[in-house]
């Protein structure tokens, strides 16, 4: 069984300050971690993944995650934040890369103060 | 760049009523999901299918809901019979055997 626990259903930071969004996980595989971001009124995009391998992963706009298998964790940041970062992120897990039945958090709402 | 595609984005219907959600896969996908999520609640998945079958389901997926794949395009969810419950935000998502999935935009289904 799978679970992903996001700490923090609302975080506020200012514009050019650190973003730092929670995500603990709880696999009984090696798991396959997602974050996804939604944008009021879209889909939910794929900010970045992590398979296997290299434990920093790199995303798009800005963003970058780290595994970090003794802590079950799997936590998004961006050192500098943007308006247009203000969005719900949800981080998943999966049992396989392709994110067969993800297993999403709650989802953390970002909000961006001038 | 191809993208899924839901119809309609937002859909209300009587409890009672039918409905079926549509969607448009991107188009060399072969792995098709149903997720939905309920306001102020997880994205939670629904169902997975595969070579014109179901490969995975969960226990929200009971005899109610059904999927199909008509042609070659659609993927569709139906309803048979709302309940107030079934308000949600429905997401479609495909991919390939190697890439992750990709979403549709949901439809928003509101029974009253």
């Amino acid at each position: 069984a799978q679970s992903v626990t996001q700490l923090g259903s609302h975080v506020s930071v200012s514009e050019g300050a650190l973003v730092l969004l929670r995500c603990n996980y709880s696999s009984s595989v090696p798991p396959y971690l997602f974050w996804y971001v939604q944008y009021p009124n879209q889909g939910l995009q794929l900010l970045l993944k992590y398979t296997t391998g290299a434990t920093l992963v790199k995303g798009i706009n800005g963003f970058e995650a780290e595994f970090k298998k003794s802590e079950t964790s799997f936590h998004l940041t961006k050192p500098s934040a943007h308006m247009s970062d203000a969005a719900e992120y949800f981080c998943a897990v999966s049992h396989n890369n392709a994110g067969n039945m993800l297993t999403f958090g709650g989802g953390t709402r970002l909000m961006v103060k001038p | 760049e191809p993208e899924v595609t839901q119809t309609p984005s937002h859909q209300v219907t009587q409890m009672g009523q039918e409905v079926i959600l549509r969607c448009v896969p991107i188009s060399n996908h072969l792995y098709f999901y149903w997720y939905r999520q309920i306001l102020g609640q997880k994205v939670e998945f629904l169902v997975s299918f595969y070579n014109n079958e179901i490969s995975e389901k969960s226990e929200i997926f009971d005899d109610q809901f059904s999927v199909e794949r008509p042609d070659g395009s659609n993927f569709t969810l139906k309803i048979r019979s709302t309940k107030l419950e079934d308000s949600a935000m429905y997401f479609c998502a495909s991919h390939n055997r190697n890439t992750e999935a990709f979403f549709g935009q949901g439809t928003r289904l509101t029974v009253v």
